[in-house]
């Protein structure tokens, strides 16, 4: 079946250092590839997003770009601010089920210090 | 666009009582997803609605859960007989389907479920 694992947290990094959350997947069709953010309190929001292979989505100064040699998705941000600090979850949408319902990984917890 | 909401934020049971959660979706939008969260853990698809038709149901859901979507429009979910495993976020998403285009679900608070 559909999977995402992503790199365990909790991620605790000072403003403006430079962030990498991992994020690979196995999937049985050709899926499309997106973060989510949860900010304490509030819910899913999707942060961005990648439909096939070498697309870069970008959003907020975040980056990722859809690896399918390396079933990747690795979230970048170059200088993180403390309100960045979330829940990043990575997740798979497969296009051939009709559901395309979203498989996230476990998340992982930011926390940026000031 | 007034967002997802779902109704109650918070809900405390004991266990074996029924409890209902309701989801109402972006006005515009023909599908309806239910999804569980434990702590630490991503959400877990439950179920999805296309209209007021439920095409698909996860193994997590056991014959206890029901929901339904009448005229397409909210959604609740039913638990009945409800048990300390129920314990979770019940996330509501809704997304707009057309065509072949990618598709982005929008995700509700959700409804945290605290059984004792």
């Amino acid at each position: 079946g559909d999977s995402v694992t992503q790199m365990e947290g909790p991620v605790t990094l000072s403003e403006e250092a430079f962030l990498t959350i991992n994020c690979t997947y196995t999937a049985t069709g050709y899926p499309s590839l997106f973060w989510y953010v949860q900010y304490p309190g509030e819910g899913l929001q999707l942060l961005l997003k990648a439909t096939k292979a070498d697309d870069k989505g970008s959003n907020k100064g975040f980056e990722a770009t859809y690896r399918k040699e390396t079933t990747s998705f690795h979230l970048e941000k170059g200088s993180v601010q403390v309100s960045d600090s979330a829940v990043y979850f990575c997740a798979l949408s497969v296009a051939s089920g009709s559901a395309r319902q979203l498989t996230f990984g476990s998340g992982t917890q930011l926390t940026v210090l000031p | 666009d007034t967002g997802v909401s779902q109704n109650p934020r918070h809900k405390i049971t004991k266990r074996g009582q029924n409890v209902t959660f309701r989801c109402d979706p972006i006005s515009e939008h023909n599908r309806l997803y239910w999804y569980r969260q434990t702590l630490g853990q991503g959400p877990e698809f439950l179920t999805y609605f296309q209209n007021e038709a439920q095409l698909e149901k996860s193994r997590l859901l056991s014959d206890r859960f029901s929901a339904e979507r009448p005229k397409g429009s909210f959604s609740t979910l039913e638990i009945q007989r409800t048990e300390q495993g129920d314990s979770a976020m019940y996330l509501c998403a809704s997304s707009l389907v057309a065509g072949l285009g990618r598709h982005e679900q929008y995700f509700g608070p959700g409804t945290r479920l605290t059984v004792t």
